[in-house]
């Protein structure tokens, strides 16, 4: 299957911004998805971009795609302690019908 | 709306015990799909449903049975139960495939001895 990974733990500070990264192997991805997921909860889908796109803006959230390095980042400005979470990275082929899932980011907001 | 709901939330399991893990959703969803989380990996897809009475395997299915008799339901059996199949079972459901949102449930956390 695809590989997806991402860096397993990333600490900042509250108000500092997080940048959460990605690598993925199939050229063929059309969407590329970032989860969230709280303790003993389900994952939330945050955002999503298109692979020809290059940037997504969503409120504190921001997507950034380099397709040529299939390098995938979530900024998460102004950090709150409500953040801390694990992050997935996800990424869809073209006609798959499920999502390949990156390890998880475990991110910690330090007050 | 309720979502997507899952129970059991827990189970201990001995050895070649069998169980099912049963996943509901109201949004009259098309598309269902179970997967597994390990401590390490992401999320692994173990079958999927694309519509009542269908079903499709997907990474890692060996060991698992499924059935969607009902569009609202999709069910996960474990027919003997090992050590390996220690995880966190997640639930999933999306109107279709394609670029539409899977929305999940909470989870079951399944722990065989």
């Amino acid at each position: 299957g695809e590989d997806v990974e991402q860096s397993l733990f990333l600490s900042v500070r509250e108000g500092d911004s997080s940048v959460i990264n990605c690598t993925y192997t199939d050229s063929s991805s059309t969407y590329l998805y970032w989860y969230k997921q709280e303790p003993g909860a389900g994952l939330q889908l945050l955002t999503y971009i298109f692979s020809n796109m290059d940037m997504k803006q969503d409120q504190r959230l921001t997507v950034l795609l380099n397709k040529k390095d299939k390098h995938l980042s979530l900024r998460i400005a102004d950090t709150q302690t409500g953040d801390s979470a694990i992050y997935f990275c996800a990424e869809r082929g073209i006609g798959a019908n499920n999502l390949f899932f990156g390890t998880g980011t475990r991110l910690t907001v330090i007050p | 709306n309720a979502g997507v709901t899952q129970t059991p939330k827990f189970r201990v399991l001995k050895t070649g015990q069998s169980m099912t893990l049963l996943c509901a959703q109201d949004m009259n969803h098309e598309y269902m799909y179970w997967y597994r989380q390990d401590p390490g990996m992401g999320l692994r897809l173990i079958h999927y449903s694309v519509g009542e009475g269908t079903t499709a395997k997907g990474e890692v299915p060996d060991g698992y049975n499924v059935s969607r008799l009902k569009k609202q339901n999709f069910l996960l059996g474990l027919e003997s139960a090992a050590p390996s199949q220690t995880s966190v079972y997640f639930c999933a459901s999306s109107a279709r495939g394609g670029r539409d949102t899977q929305y999940f449930g909470p989870g079951t956390r399944l722990t065989v001895l």
